[in-house]
C-alpha cells in the first residue's frame, strides 16, 4: 500500500499566487522528500527534510514536516507558469534502507 | 550533474516478447532502482540494486527481472510481455550512504504492448 498520500490531488490557481500541497504518512521515517516531474519527463528532486526538522526553505519552495501528526507540506510561494507540474512526496523508512515510498502526487497548473 | 540515461523514451513491442529496458548512470552511484508509473497509482518499485551483481525485489517484481553486470547500468526485463505492462518505467540512481540522499532519475521509457 502507499505510504504517502498527497493532498489535493490537483490544484489549479492564477500566477502569482502561493500553492500549497499536503502529504501524509504512516510511518516512521528518516526523511521525507519532494520532487517534481513535468508532463512526460522523469522526477527531479526539489528538497529533503529530515525527520528531526521542522521547516526548511529553498529558494520559493517552503517544507514543513510535523512528525507528531505525520504530515508535511510544500509552498511554492509567488507562483509561476513554469511550476506547473506534478509533485510527489516521498518516504524514506527508518527500515527501509535506502528505498523510497511515493505518494500519488498532486497535479499543480498555474493559469497566466 | 548527475544524468541517468534510459535507452528509449518510446517502445512498442509484442505480447509474448522478451523485452529490455536499459537505464545507464555516469555518477559512479551505488544504488539503482526501477519503478513503473501508472495514472492513479504513483510510482511503485519494481526491483533494486545496491552493487554490481546484486538484486532486491521492491513491491511489484512479478513478471520482472533485472541485470546488474556493470555498476552504471542497470536493465529491466519483462520475461514475456504482457498487455498489463504497458506503462511508464522510470530508472533512478543514488548514492549508497545510509540514506538522506535524494534519487536522480532519467527521463522515463514509455512502454506499450500490443
Amino acid at each position: 500500500s502507499q505510504q504517502g498520500e498527497e493532498d489535493p490531488q490537483a490544484l489549479s490557481i492564477q500566477e502569482g499566487e502561493n500553492a500549497t500541497m499536503n502529504c501524509s504518512y504512516k510511518t516512521s521515517i528518516n526523511n521525507l522528500q519532494w520532487y517534481r516531474q513535468n508532463s512526460g519527463r522523469g522526477l527531479v528532486h526539489l528538497i529533503l527534510i529530515r525527520s528531526n526538522e521542522r521547516e526548511k526553505h529553498s529558494g520559493r519552495l517552503r517544507v514543513t514536516l510535523d512528525t507528531s501528526k505525520k504530515s508535511s507540506s510544500l509552498l511554492i510561494t509567488a507562483s509561476r507558469a513554469a511550476d506547473t507540474a506534478s509533485y510527489f512526496c516521498a518516504t524514506d523508512l527508518i527500515q527501509g534502507a535506502q528505498k523510497l515510498v511515493f505518494g500519488q502526487g498532486t497535479r499543480l497548473t498555474i493559469n497566466p | 550533474d548527475v544524468k541517468v540515461t534510459q535507452s528509449s523514451r518510446y517502445l512498442v513491442k509484442r505480447t509474448g516478447e522478451k523485452v529490455f529496458l536499459e537505464c545507464v548512470q555516469d555518477m559512479d552511484h551505488e544504488n539503482m532502482f526501477w519503478y513503473r508509473q501508472d495514472p492513479g497509482l504513483g510510482l511503485r518499485l519494481i526491483y533494486f540494486s545496491y552493487d554490481v551483481k546484486m538484486k532486491e525485489k521492491g513491491d511489484i517484481p512479478e513478471g520482472y527481472s533485472v541485470s546488474r553486470e556493470k555498476k552504471e547500468r542497470f536493465s529491466l526485463i519483462l520475461e514475456s510481455a504482457s498487455t498489463n505492462q504497458t506503462s511508464m518505467y522510470l530508472c533512478a540512481s543514488s548514492l549508497f550512504t545510509g540514506g538522506y540522499q535524494p534519487q536522480h532519475f532519467g527521463d522515463g521509457t514509455r512502454l506499450s504492448i500490443l
